[in-house]
């Protein structure tokens, strides 16, 4: 009974090249969420998204930010022209349904040269 | 003000002794309660879920919450080394909790 999975679990990027970080949800999951954490803080949300619907992207950046899930395949979070300020560890969780707790995947440490 | 605060610590304990962890939040419409636990270098494990006020146990662990002053508390009896990591709560209103920044909780031998 595989948990949530990410890939990869470090990624190095310079200045201005994408990233792209993956996710798949547990198995019976059809919800996904991606958080940003930075050290010192909290997880902050970024997109909520079903099967091939973002439902919520409140939390992500306008700019340069994309996610998506469709219907065969992981959850992408995709970040163009990566900057410094985007290092970080972006976590992915997925849920059965709504209002339903949440299980985290081990996480991706973007670090931006 | 921020929606959830909670002390970042860390909080040192020795061995055996019952952790009080802490949480305060703003907004009323907050309807379920988590605490989840996280090592250090890892994914967010959920400890405990609940939707009412009161206390639900697991185990060495108990969630207390007092929706009327906004409080939520985690109790650890017997704490472990093996408990030494962050500890968030995370209320709720809708399908998107709001993450407290964590408590460091050390537990030494």
């Amino acid at each position: 009974n595989a948990g949530v999975m990410q890939n990869p679990r470090h990624l190095v990027r310079r200045r201005g090249q994408e990233a792209r970080l993956r996710c798949s949800p547990m198995k019976g999951h059809s919800h996904v969420y991606w958080y940003r954490q930075l050290p010192e803080e909290g997880l902050k949300f970024m997109v909520y998204l079903q099967k091939e619907n973002i439902i919520d992207e409140s939390g992500m950046p306008k700019e340069r930010f994309s996610a998506e899930f469709p219907k065969e395949g992981p959850s992408i979070l995709r970040i163009q022209q990566v900057v410094r300020g985007d290092s970080a560890a972006y976590f992915c969780a997925s849920s059965p349904g709504d209002y339903n707790e949440q299980f985290f995947g081990p996480g991706t440490r973007l670090t931006v040269l | 003000q921020k929606e959830v605060e909670q002390d970042p610590g860390p909080l040192s304990v020795p061995e055996g002794a019952i952790v009080s962890l802490n949480c305060t939040y703003s907004n009323s419409a907050f309807q379920y309660f988590m605490w989840y636990r996280q090592y250090s270098r890892k994914g967010p494990e959920l400890l405990m879920y609940t939707y009412s006020s009161g206390n639900k146990e697991d185990g060495r662990f108990t969630a207390q919450v007092d929706k009327s002053s906004k409080y939520i508390s985690l109790f650890i009896r017997d704490s472990q080394p093996s408990d030494s990591a962050t500890y968030l709560c995370a209320p709720g209103g809708s399908y998107i909790p709001t993450f407290g920044r964590g408590t460091s909780l050390i537990v030494h031998p």
